[in-house]
């Protein structure tokens, strides 16, 4: 079954500077990769989603899909500190019918 | 104004006690979630529901059973709860029937005394 890791478990940044987060997968043959933010006591909001290998922007958020290494990563640019939360990866398993989850990355961004 | 709306957002009962968690969407998605979340553990699937009365297990299903009489609505239920299942159970919707974009509902925490 579908495997999804997440590195480093938390994570400080200063604002403004650049928070890289990573998330490693086991099936190869998934294509279909998402990442979460979870502010603390709300629910889930999509951030990025990201099809095939390259790299996918929307606003500050850009995720790397590179299937080969089983990686997906996403990159904070200028992070404030309305970004610190819990950062969720998601992949594709059971034939595509669900999303599995990463356990998260906690980020604190400091002003 | 697109939403996943759950009911209650706290619940405390007691071991043995029944248990009904109320999911609804307006969006008029075809698929529908029940997800738990746990320190550690991450996100877990229970249940999904592809439209009304067409419902299959996720990853963790005993102990759980659901019901969806209609479209914008799906019910996680607990039959005679137990301590473990105290946790953040989350519910979600997609447009399709494929992992699409999950729309998540801000979640209930049941805690099972």
């Amino acid at each position: 079954q579908q495997k999804v890791q997440q590195s480093p478990e938390s994570l400080t940044v200063s604002e403004g500077a650049m928070a890289s987060l990573n998330c490693t997968f086991s099936d190869r043959s998934s294509d279909n990769f998402r990442w979460y933010r979870q502010h603390s006591g709300k629910g889930l909001e999509v951030l990025v989603s990201i099809f095939s290998d390259g790299e996918k922007e929307e606003g500050s958020f850009t995720a790397h899909l590179n299937r080969a290494s089983l990686h997906v990563f996403l990159h904070i640019r200028e992070p404030q500190p309305s970004d610190s939360a819990l950062y969720l990866c998601a992949v594709s398993y059971q034939g595509g019918r669900a999303l599995i989850f990463g356990t998260g990355t906690t980020v604190s961004v400091s002003p | 104004d697109m939403k996943v709306t759950q009911m209650p957002r706290y619940l405390i009962k007691r071991m043995g006690e029944n248990v009904l968690l109320e999911c609804g969407q307006d969006m008029s998605h075809e698929t529908m979630y029940w997800y738990r979340q746990d320190p550690g553990l991450g996100l877990q699937l229970i249940y999904i529901s592809y439209d009304v009365d067409s419902n299959s297990e996720g990853d963790i299903p005993k102990g759980y059973r659901v019901s969806r009489k209609k479209r914008e609505h799906f019910s996680l239920i607990l039959d005679s709860a137990k301590t473990n299942q105290t946790s953040v159970y989350f519910c979600a919707s997609s447009p399709g029937q494929g992992a699409d974009t999950l729309y998540f509902g801000a979640g209930t925490r049941l805690s099972v005394l």
